[in-house]
């Protein structure tokens, strides 16, 4: 059981290129979620996804798009990179609300 | 705006003390709070609170909720250096599909 699984785990990218940030969940959640995470922020949410084909912005989506391809997977694209985007990237999904959310590795962006 | 603060922000100790670790929240109709584990990579579950006073525990780590006050804690006993990690804290609202994540707690346990 893989649970969560984010690809790429690394990732340097200069400015103003784009690239697509991977999600998949076998654990058949509902729910799945895009953060960010830089140092003595804690997580932020950019993106979330209740169901299959709904998305809504969290607290920072600006720069960032979704896509709920499926119930499986939810990707996180990068239109234009800035190094304000320079970041490590979780995505977690869970089966519902007021249940515990699971998280991938995450994925070390870097652009300069 | 919904909030969780936490503290401290980092913790130095040595194995076999005990911790404490607390996170404040102000969250419009509070639905849970979350304490998850950050290693070196993806925050892992520890416990989820959504009644205050009921203690919940595993192994030396223990955690309550008072929904009163707006705070939860962190309690480790007799600590080991493979403690050492981030612990974060999440409140969800009833209205709300995410958490709210507080900056987290690094504690580090010396040998």
């Amino acid at each position: 059981n893989a649970g969560v699984t984010q690809t790429p785990k690394f990732q340097v990218l200069k400015t103003g290129q784009s690239m697509t940030l991977q999600c998949a969940q076998d654990m058949n959640h509902n729910s799945m979620y895009w953060y960010r995470q830089d140092p003595g922020m804690g997580l932020r949410l950019i993106y979330y996804s209740a169901s299959e084909g709904t998305t809504d912005k969290g607290e920072v989506p600006n720069g960032y798009n979704v896509s709920r391809l499926n119930k499986r997977e939810f990707s996180l694209r990068l239109e234009s990179a800035a190094p304000s985007q320079t970041s490590v990237y979780f995505c977690a999904s869970n089966r519902d609300r007021a249940t515990e959310a699971f998280f991938g590795q995450g994925t070390r962006l870097t652009v300069v | 705006e919904d909030k969780v603060v936490q503290s401290p922000l980092s913790l130095v100790v040595h194995e076999g003390d005990t911790v404490t670790l607390n996170c404040s929240y102000e969250v419009t109709n509070f639905r849970s709070l979350l304490w998850y584990k950050q290693e070196k990579k993806a925050p892992t579950f520890l416990f989820m609170l959504t009644s205050s006073g009921i203690e919940k525990k595993s192994g030396r780590l223990s955690s309550i909720l008072d929904k009163k006050e707006l705070f939860s804690i962190l309690n480790i006993t007799a600590t080991q250096t493979g403690d050492s990690a981030v612990y974060l804290c999440a409140v969800e609202a009833i209205s709300g599909q995410n958490f709210v994540f507080g900056p987290g707690t690094r504690l580090s346990v010396l040998p």
